[in-house]
C-alpha cells in the first residue's frame, strides 16, 4: 500500500510560468515531508522540506504547501526554468522508523524554453 | 559537503553472476540505504543499515543481501543476478534524525546495472 502518492507521472510547462507538483499521503502520522529532485544518471538531491506544524515553507523559487486536512502537499516553482526539468519525488519518514523514507513514484517535469 | 560515492556508474553482468555494489560515505553517518529506481515505480528500498553489522530489510529484499563491516561502507550483493534486477541502484546515507528541516538522506550518483 503506497502511503505517498504522486498521481501525475509527468508535467510540461513553459519557461517563466508556474510549475505545481502534487503529492497525496494516506498516513496522518507523517510529521515531516521532503521533496527531492533527480536528473537522469544522477542521484536525487534534497530540495525542500516542511514540518507538519507548518502549512508553507519557501526557499527562493520553491515553495511547498501542506494541507493536512486534505492530506495533500504541493511544490510550486516560480518562475520555472529549463534547468528545473527533472523528476521530482515527494517523501515522508516512516512514523517511528529509523529514518526510512517512503517515496512517491515521482513526477517528470519538463520546462520548455 | 556530504559525499556519497558508488563504485561504478555503469555495470554489465551476465545472468547468474554474483554482483557487488559498493557505497562509501564520508560524513560519519549512522544510517545507510540501498534503493532501486525503475520507471513508473519510483524509489524502492531494498535494505538499510542503522549501525555497523546491523541491517534491516526494506520493501524488496528478495534476491539481495548487504554487508556493513565499517561505518562508512555499505555493500549490496546480488547473489545470482537475474535480468529482472536490471535497474538503477542508488545508495544513500543520513545522520541521526533530529526532527529538524535539514534532516535528509544524501544520495550517491547511482549505478546503472544491466543483467544480460
Amino acid at each position: 500500500d503506497q502511503q505517498v502518492k504522486q498521481n501525475s507521472p509527468s508535467l510540461s510547462v513553459q519557461e517563466g510560468r508556474i510549475s505545481i507538483l502534487n503529492c497525496d499521503y494516506t498516513n496522518s502520522m507523517f510529521d515531516y515531508f521532503l521533496w527531492y529532485k533527480k536528473y537522469p544518471a544522477e542521484g536525487p538531491t534534497f530540495l525542500i522540506s516542511i514540518s507538519s506544524i507548518k502549512d508553507k515553507n519557501e526557499d527562493g523559487r520553491f515553495t511547498v504547501f501542506l494541507n493536512k486536512s486534505a492530506k495533500h502537499l504541493s511544490l510550486h516553482i516560480v518562475p520555472s526554468q529549463p534547468g528545473d526539468s527533472a523528476v521530482y519525488f515527494c517523501a515522508a519518514p516512516w512514523a517511528g522508523s529509523n529514518y526510512k523514507l517512503t517515496f512517491g513514484k515521482g513526477t517528470l517535469l519538463t520546462v520548455n524554453p | 559537503d556530504v559525499k556519497v560515492t558508488q563504485s561504478s556508474r555503469y555495470l554489465v553482468k551476465r545472468t547468474g553472476e554474483k554482483v557487488f555494489l559498493e557505497c562509501v560515505q564520508d560524513m560519519d553517518h549512522e544510517n545507510m540505504f540501498w534503493y532501486r529506481q525503475d520507471p513508473g515505480l519510483g524509489l524502492r528500498l531494498i535494505y538499510f543499515s542503522y549501525d555497523v553489522k546491523m541491517k534491516e530489510k526494506g520493501d524488496i529484499p528478495e534476491g539481495y543481501s548487504v554487508s556493513r563491516e565499517k561505518k562508512e561502507r555499505f555493500s549490496l550483493i546480488l547473489e545470482s543476478a537475474s535480468t529482472n534486477q536490471t535497474s538503477m541502484y542508488l545508495c544513500a546515507s543520513s545522520g541521526l534524525w533530529t526532527g529538524r528541516l535539514t534532516d535528509t538522506q544524501y544520495f550517491g550518483p547511482g549505478t546503472r546495472l544491466t543483467v544480460l
